[in-house]
């Protein structure tokens, strides 16, 4: 398995523009989730999606912020238009359903490598 | 809410040393947890779980945790460090009922291994 794939991993791009990041989940898995990570703040959630569907976007900082999950292998986080202090790294991650019982092995969470985003 | 504390956001120890990075909960129910390590410019790995079923862990890379509900915490040891072992390491607690897909992260510990 491939794990979870995200691109771009670099991203340099000045402020206004538009940025797109984009995350392939591990097949078979139904929840996947985008952080991002800051010195400042740590690691915080933005929003999941459970097949395809966004359940809590609570986590998402501004309306600039907006993600979406056309079918089960296939998100995107984007940023529009884009500032400084959204310089961060961003992660997707995947998991499969928590369940019942001891749930807790379910619930894994599979993280991929991320996307450094440097907003100038 | 769950919430996890780490204390300590920078830990230094010689190689062959022991390894602590402490976690302390707060769960209004049974927590599940979880430590994930981070090597550079890496995403997160799982080090290990917490489910109920014993409250020592064994994990990956010889590392183990302890679960304490009477201290509510749960740390992170390993017998000799190596230098391979140079990473930051994260604390996570699994929600519980409706939010029990979210994993609240705790700020992560940064270990240095000297040699």
């Amino acid at each position: 398995d491939a794990g979870v794939i995200q691109s771009p991993r670099h991203e340099v791009t000045e402020m206004g523009q538009e940025v797109t990041l984009r995350c392939k989940p591990i097949s078979g898995h139904d929840y996947l989730f985008w952080y991002r990570q800051t010195m400042m703040r740590g690691l915080e959630l933005l929003i999941y999606f459970n097949n395809n569907v966004p359940i809590d976007d609570s986590g998402m900082p501004e309306d600039r912020f907006s993600a979406k999950m056309p079918n089960a292998s296939f998100s995107t986080l984007k940023i529009q238009p884009s500032e400084p202090r959204d310089s961060a790294v961003y992660f997707c991650a995947s998991s499969s359903h928590p369940g019942q019982g001891d749930g807790g092995g379910l619930s894994v969470q599979f993280f991929g490598p991320g996307t450094r985003l440097t907003v100038l | 809410a769950q919430s996890v504390t780490q204390l300590g956001s920078h830990v230094s120890v010689s190689e062959g040393a022991l390894v602590l990075l402490r976690c302390n909960y707060s769960s209004s129910v049974p927590p599940y947890l979880f430590w994930y390590v981070q090597y550079p410019n890496q995403g997160l790995q799982l080090l290990l779980k917490y489910t109920s079923a014993a409250t020592l862990v064994k994990g990956i890379n010889g590392f183990e945790a302890e679960f304490k509900k009477s201290e509510t915490s749960f740390h992170l040891t390993k017998p000799s460090a190596h230098m391979s072992d140079a990473a930051e390491y994260f604390c996570a607690v699994r929600g519980s009922g409706g939010s029990n897909y979210k994993l609240t992260f705790g700020k992560g510990t940064l270990l240095t291994v000297n040699p």
